[in-house]
């Protein structure tokens, strides 16, 4: 069946431009993660969608950084005036419910800031 | 704070078994253990888990001592596609619902030589 698909694949953008990054999670999967993963680096949570429940804002950076989930589905990141210091890869994950479900990543989106 | 210590990186031969060691001293009785891993330009892959009791899929095994201290991720056959860094996990429940995030640490880069 079909996984996790984010897009676009790579965005080149401008110092202090937004960013918008898509990401369609699993069919029935209620759990929705962002996460970002610097070079050479361990991924570093974001944020956490979990049915309709108010989100897990926890990871978020600054306040540049804000998220959706619409309709319990599709989930868009946005990078308000990115920085060059925003420059990773943006992944995101869904799993079947929250807890213990194992998380299935999508590809990820190659964000750099020039 | 990845709570899991592995080796920076190894080496197998081609067809032979892989077998990838990772620390997990601090583990709590109701943490279980993840393995997930990353090829190149790629989102992490879901490999295997357990708790306590060894686990095999149809990608590997997972051998985890009796004080759960320590365990170890078996392919049986390696092959140039095997090529990743190999994440071990501790899951960490904050709560039953909550976001469980994956803190991935620095991982295992595992070469298959030819």
């Amino acid at each position: 069946g079909a996984g996790v698909s984010q897009s676009p694949s790579n965005k080149v953008t401008e110092k202090g431009k937004d960013v918008e990054l898509r990401c369609d999670p699993i069919s029935g999967h209620t759990a929705l993660y962002w996460y970002r993963q610097s070079l050479g680096q361990g991924l570093e949570f974001l944020i956490y969608f979990q049915g309709n429940s108010a989100p897990d804002k926890s990871g978020l950076p600054s306040d540049r950084f804000s998220a959706e989930r619409t309709g319990g589905s599709v989930s868009t990141l946005t990078i308000q005036r990115t920085q060059q210091e925003d420059s990773a890869v943006y992944l995101c994950a869904s799993s079947l419910g929250g807890g213990l479900e194992t998380q299935y990543f999508g590809p990820g989106t190659r964000l750099l800031v020039l | 704070d990845a709570k899991t210590t592995q080796p920076t990186s190894m080496d197998c031969a081609e067809g032979r078994a892989a077998n990838l060691p990772c620390n997990h001293s601090t583990i709590s009785g109701n943490e279980y253990v993840y393995w997930y891993r990353q090829i190149h330009s790629q989102g992490p892959q879901y490999i295997i888990h357990g708790l306590k009791n060894n686990e095999t899929n149809e990608m590997a095994s997972l051998i985890i001592t009796e004080d759960r201290k320590s365990s170890t991720l078996i392919l049986p056959h390696a092959t140039l596609r095997d090529t990743a860094v190999y994440y071990c996990i501790v899951r960490v429940a904050a709560h039953q619902t909550g976001a469980n995030n994956l803190f991935f640490g620095t991982g295992t880069r595992l070469t298959v030589i030819p």
